[in-house]
């Protein structure tokens, strides 16, 4: 099947800094990433829709300037949290769908935590 | 609006035993699929099963099945002889475009030996 990976799989910051977080799809082109950001003992909520090409279609409550979306290439999407705080401390997790399938395949998550 | 119900913060299951999950969801859209999600504690979404709208008969994948009551609105996943492995969140999620899926609040399962 399908493989996405994400990188970094854990990272600590500095409450100020930035972090980026980047999502491949190692064996499929994939023209549609969605990133997702979960709290503990909470389910997954769509943070933004990533179309290759084109700028991020972000939902409502999740502030574009904050949380940058580039998804440069069919295979790379990148989701940088921007000037960082403790309350952005959570479980980020993004997906691909293959073209013509229903499917999204997950990465594995990255678990940031802002100190 | 549409949304996605789980009613069932957490169940218990005896090993080799079936065990159902509800699902009910709320969409005006005629056409939608439902998706049953696994996260085991290390975090990664394991796809389990997919029902489309229009789909007549009731998806089934090895030892999950998807129990699709249209008129109901509701999905409900049964798994059958229940495995240590299968201790895990379960998540309900609804396609409501192309671009856009909303999971429900998730069960936690706990399969007991």
């Amino acid at each position: 099947g399908a493989v996405v990976s994400q990188h970094p799989s854990w990272v600590i910051c500095k409450s100020g800094t930035s972090v980026k977080i980047e999502c491949r799809s190692l064996d499929f082109q994939a023209t549609t990433m969605f990133w997702y950001r979960q709290f503990p003992k909470q389910s997954l909520m769509l943070m933004a829709t990533s179309n290759e090409g084109s700028k991020a279609t972000y939902e409502q409550g999740v502030e574009k300037d904050k949380f940058l979306i580039n998804h440069a290439s069919l295979t790379l999407s990148t989701l940088t949290v921007t000037s960082a705080h403790p309350e952005d401390s959570s479980f980020y997790i993004c997906s691909a769908r293959v073209p013509g399938n229903y499917e999204q395949y997950f990465g594995p998550g990255t678990r940031l935590t802002v100190t | 609006a549409q949304k996605i119900t789980q009613t069932q913060p957490g169940m218990f299951v005896q090993e080799k035993e079936a065990v159902t999950l509800d699902c009910t969801y709320d969409t005006s859209d005629q056409s939608y699929g439902l998706f049953w999600y696994k996260q085991p504690s290390s975090g990664e979404m394991i796809f389990l099963i997919y029902q489309g709208s229009y789909d007549e008969q009731n998806a089934t994948e090895g030892r999950y099945s998807l129990n699709f009551q249209k008129a109901r609105k509701s999905a409900n996943l049964v798994i059958s002889a229940s495995q240590l492995g299968d201790s895990a969140m379960y998540f309900c999620a609804l396609e409501i475009s192309y671009d856009k899926v909303i999971f429900g609040p998730g069960t936690s399962l706990s399969v007991i030996p």
